[in-house]
Order: C-alpha cells, then structure tokens, then sequence
C-alpha cells in the first residue's frame, strides 16, 4: 500500500516569496490534516479536510496560508508570501474514517 | 481547545534500562491517546495507542497507562535497544466516527546509549 506522499521534501525560498506544497493521501482516506512543526516544538494542527470539504481551519496562522484539496483527493498547501516565522516541518497526514493515522514525510521548509 | 504537555524533552538511558515519558491533557472529553515515533529524518509512525475504557495497554517491550480521573498517560518502554533511539510524541483526542484532528505534545528525544 503506497503511504502518504509529499512534495517537495525540502524548500528553501526567500521572505516574501511563495511556496506551494503538495500532501497525495493514501487512496480512499477521506480525511487529509496538515500539521506544522516549528524549531523543534510540538506538531501543530493546521486544518482538517473531510474529501473536499475544510472541516476545522482554526490552526491555520494567517490569510498568507491557503489550503486546497479539490477532487477530495491530493491537498496543496500555499504560503504566500512567506515569512521566516513559517520555517518549520509541515506534515501531511490521512486517516479513513477514525482509524489509524499515517503521517508523509513532512517538507521541510526554510525562509531565509 | 485540548492542550498536551509532555515530559520531559529529552531523556538519556543506558541500553537495557527502562524509560518512561508523561503527557499530561486538559480536555476531559479526550479519549483515544496515541504514541508516535519519529526516527531521524522518517515520517512519526503509530507505536503504540489506547483509548479511555482501558487503563493499560502493552505490546512487546512497550506499554501504555492511562489515568482519566488525573488526565495524564505515560508511555512505558522496558529493555531499550539503540533503535529505540528517537523522538516520541503523544497525543489526545476525543474518539468518534468524524476523524477528530489529534493535539500533539511537545516531543520527547529518547536517546539510547549502548
């Protein structure tokens, strides 16, 4: 079974510039999160898809994040434009209705 | 909101010494508390979790508790081996059928010395 994917695994972009990150989930997990990690702290969530749908937002920082998932299937996740506070881990993760969650690899991104 | 806390941060241990990590949550409607184990540069992966109508769960040479009247569960690992070496993360969230987003703790880098 193919595992959560992530695109790209790193990115290192300048302040103000904007970055584009892609999360497939495993296929028929109708729930897609993403999640962040900063300097070393704890996994934070960011928002929650249910297929297509954006069930809870509450962790996204700002209007400079904009997540998508159209089709319910693969997410992007766009910063625009970044700042150095986004540098961080941004994990993707999906579950089929409440059962175990898989995570991605996470990219890892730096703004300089 | 849920809010976890974990601890501690980082723990050192000898090879075949036990090590145990506490998290600590607020929201009493949590009641499903997985473990999670991310190896250096690999993707956290599911070790271990329990849900709130047991109080311990084990699983070779790890185990879980959980204590719902004082909010708090701890991971439990005995004989450690060098692979163990990582960091561990716990989390709550409430259990139903809507795929409720989990809150995370902070972390615990458990590192194995052989």
């Amino acid at each position: 079974e193919a595992g959560v994917t992530q695109f790209p695994s790193h990115s290192v972009i300048e302040k103000g510039q904007t970055v584009t990150l892609r999360c497939d989930p495993i296929s028929g997990h109708d729930n897609l999160y993403w999640y962040r990690r900063v300097m070393g702290k704890e996994i934070k969530f960011l928002l929650h898809f249910v297929k297509e749908s954006k069930q809870d937002e509450s962790g996204m920082p700002n209007n400079r994040f904009l997540a998508e998932r159209t089709g319910g299937t693969y997410s992007t996740l766009k910063v625009q434009p970044a700042e150095l506070e986004d540098s961080g881990v941004y994990f993707c993760a999906s579950r089929k209705g409440n059962e175990k969650l898989f995570f991605g690899s996470g990219t890892q991104l730096s703004v300089l | 909101g849920e809010n976890v806390e974990q601890h501690p941060s980082t723990l050192s241990v000898q090879e075949g010494d036990s090590a145990v990590i506490k998290c600590t949550y607020s929201d009493s409607a949590s009641n499903y508390f997985p473990w999670y184990k991310q190896e250096l540069g690999k993707r956290p992966q599911l070790i271990i979790d329990i849900r709130s109508n047991v109080g311990e769960k084990k699983d070779q040479r790890i185990a879980v508790t959980l204590n719902k009247t004082a909010k708090h569960f701890s991971l439990h690992i005995t004989e450690t081996q060098p692979e163990d070496s990582a960091v561990y993360f716990c989390a709550a969230s409430p259990y139903n059928n809507a795929g409720n987003m989990l809150t995370f703790g902070g972390g615990t880098r458990l590192m194995v010395k052989p």
